[in-house]
């Protein structure tokens, strides 16, 4: 069955740093996503692209962030100056049109 | 706007003993609706989605969860829970038209012995 898989799968980063969190969603999806869970908290939308266009973002997803599909099969979340509050699990997701969304293992970046 | 409650932020059952997370959303129209559970450091696996249909859905591992719209909850159910059940467990909301999911804040479920 097909996955949705995430590199790394713990990323440690010292504050201010940049980090690319990689993802490669399912093959034919064309919709694809990033969400963060902080430990303890739940689950966070922070930014939805389709259409090699951001459709939506949350207020937590500001200038320090961006996402690229760089190619025909990843999907790249960039944090360009990493702060201690960064630190959390993030998940990619994707989906075809009108179904759910399949979420990757995710990535725990862990800033220091 | 959206939103998805959970009410209950942990939950102790004994093994073999019967189970119900509760999960309560806002939304004007019917909804897509999910639970996913979250074993300690692994990611989201998808138990269970209701999109329209019969209002009683069954999932993987024993689990159901039944969409009551006059309650506006979708409840997990598990008639006999198992050692291997323990996590967190996340309802989730889909918009129709929309991009995001809303997910609940989770519960965490404990079995013992």
């Amino acid at each position: 069955e097909p996955e949705v898989t995430q590199t790394p799968s713990h990323q440690v980063t010292q504050m201010g740093q940049e980090v690319i969190l990689r993802c490669v969603p399912i093959s034919n999806h064309l919709y694809f996503y990033w969400y963060r869970q902080i430990l303890g908290q739940k689950v966070e939308f922070l930014v939805s692209f389709y259409n090699n266009e951001i459709s939506e973002k949350s207020e937590i997803f500001d200038d320090q962030f961006s996402v690229e599909r760089p190619d025909g099969s990843n999907f790249t979340l960039k944090i360009r100056s990493t702060k201690l509050e960064d630190s959390a699990m993030y998940f990619c997701a994707s989906k075809r049109e009108g179904a759910e969304q399949y979420f990757g293992p995710g990535t725990r970046l862990t800033v220091t | 706007a959206q939103s998805v409650t959970q009410p209950d932020i942990h939950i102790t059952v004994s093994e073999g003993a019967s189970l119900e997370l509760r999960c309560n959303y806002s939304y004007g129209a019917t909804p897509y609706l999910f639970w996913y559970v979250q074993s300690p450091g692994q990611g989201l696996q998808l138990l269970l989605k209701y999109f329209s249909g019969d209002t009683l859905v069954q999932g993987i591992k024993g689990f159901e969860a039944e969409f009551k719209r006059s309650q506006s909850s979708f409840n997990l159910r598990k008639p006999s829970v198992h050692w291997s059940d323990a996590a967190e467990y996340f309802c989730a909301v889909g918009v129709m038209t929309g991009n995001q999911f809303y997910f609940g804040t989770g519960t965490s479920l404990t079995v013992i012995p």
